[in-house]
């Protein structure tokens, strides 16, 4: 079992739409939840961390996070064709510290 | 005013060459590492240092030794390239106790023919 794992699409949504992005984790004792997105030939920016269960808001983007089924989400509201990116998921590790990564899911926002 | 710099951005060099690769950060991180990210996009840590501490050494060759001459550098360098060493490598740097968000460099691509 990976230890991030993300569904690696590409999933595709119309301009104006709910995207919404999943990510499991294996490590029950992870604190600290990430997600970062990525433009093609680009570095990795981070968009939103969360800590606690529950949603987090920022803008367009909110995070959810639900420990007791180990799950973290992005829902991006009003997907812009500049939201075509991979999204990654990142997890840091209750036992190492260790930041560690999902695959990343493709997001296609069609005009 | 790069937060995380690295350089450089590219490098096509020849199987059996040794090649490195430089980071700075002007952020005031006391931790940086380095991610190596393969052609299926998959990013894997592979070092992180602390205050010039050597911190998380995962699983890779030998070949592969990074040096941290004080906290805001952390270089990698790569002897005796294998092809599958080709990937974008990626420096990134991290303050303790702020939730230890990472921020990226760039990235640099290595290809080896």
């Amino acid at each position: 079992q990976k230890e991030v794992e993300q569904n690696s699409g590409p999933l595709s949504v119309p301009e104006g739409a709910i995207a919404s992005l999943n990510c499991t984790y294996s490590d029950r004792g992870s604190q600290s939840f990430f997600w970062y997105r990525q433009y093609s030939g680009k570095s990795p920016e981070l968009i939103m961390s969360i800590y606690s269960n529950g949603d987090k808001e920022d803008g367009r983007f909110t995070a959810q996070l639900n420990k007791a089924s180990q799950y973290v989400s992005l829902l991006i509201r009003d997907s812009q064709p500049s939201d075509s990116a991979t999204y990654l998921c990142a997890v840091r590790t209750g036992n190492t510290g260790k930041l560690i990564f999902g695959q990343g899911t493709t997001l296609q926002v069609k005009p | 005013d790069t937060a995380v710099s690295q350089t450089p951005k590219y490098l096509v060099t020849q199987m059996g060459n040794d090649k490195s690769i430089k980071c700075e950060q002007n952020l005031g991180h006391d931790t940086m590492y380095w991610y190596k990210q393969d052609s299926k996009k998959f990013l894997k840590i592979m070092f992180s240092y602390n205050n010039k501490e050597l911190i998380i050494n995962e699983t890779v060759p030998n070949r592969f030794s990074p040096k941290s001459p004080d906290k805001a550098h952390l270089n990698l360098h790569i002897n005796s390239l294998e092809l599958g060493d080709s990937a974008v490598y990626f420096c990134a740097s991290s303050l303790t106790g702020t939730g230890n968000t990472i921020y990226f460099g760039e990235g640099s691509w290595l290809t080896v023919v």
